[in-house]
């Protein structure tokens, strides 16, 4: 299993461009979840899906910031216009549905990371 | 609400020493509990859970007890390594609802 890929790994662009953060979850795992690490607020769960949906996504900043998931195999999270102090590194995770995490599976797999810089 | 509280880093330590990373949580109910590592460049990964009061979790040499009665979740080692330095979170899950996680406590060991 290739785990959680993310892409880009880095990413540095100018303030009021529009980035596009991109996420393949492990084959199977029915949650997604993106989140959003600064040495200020430390680790913050931006939103999260189940089985493609939307379930929570009361720590989205702005109207700024939106994330999709089209299929169970892929989801972007958007920024546009971004800004300097969106400048983070955004992570990944995936989960197995409850009856197999109360089983002992692995809670989250977390992806790399996407380290993006606005200047 | 569910929330983690961690000691405050950087934790340095020469290696071979005695490592305790405190934890502490805030939860109705009785939460599953987890320590995350996060390697330099590197998503965080699941180091070890426990899931009910009493449940020691162990993995990699690492040890952390679930204590009911004092609300923590406190990380230990016998002996760390270079290669141990990383942070460490703390975490908490009720039911399925999202992990929340402690700020973090970074460990640097030095040979």
């Amino acid at each position: 299993d290739a785990g959680v890929i993310q892409s880009p790994r880095h990413e540095v662009t100018e303030m009021g461009q529009e980035v596009t953060l991109r996420c393949k979850p492990i084959s199977g795992h029915d949650y997604l979840f993106w989140y959003r690490q600064t040495m200020m607020r430390g680790l913050e769960l931006l939103i999260y899906f189940n089985n493609n949906v939307p379930i929570d996504d009361s720590g989205m900043p702005e109207d700024r910031f939106s994330a999709k998931m089209p299929n169970a195999s892929f989801s972007t999270l958007k920024i546009q216009p971004s800004e300097p102090r969106d400048s983070a590194v955004y992570f990944c995770a995936s989960s197995p549905d409850w009856v197999r995490k109360t089983a002992g599976a692995n809670v989250l797999t977390f992806g790399a990371g996407s380290r993006l810089t606005v200047l | 609400g569910n929330s983690v509280t961690q000691m405050e880093g950087p934790v340095t330590l020469s290696e071979e020493a005695f490592l305790t990373i405190n934890c502490t949580y805030t939860a109705t109910g009785y939460p599953s509990l987890f320590w995350y590592v996060q390697y330099p460049g590197e998503g965080l990964q699941l180091l070890l859970k426990a899931t009910k009061a009493d449940d020691k979790g162990s993995n990699k040499g690492f040890e952390a007890t679930y204590r009911k009665e004092t609300t923590s979740f406190h990380l230990e080692k016998g002996s760390v390594q270079v290669s141990d330095s990383a942070v460490y979170f703390c975490a908490l899950m009720k039911g399925f609802q999202k992990l929340v996680f402690g700020t973090g406590t970074r460990l640097l060991v030095s040979p």
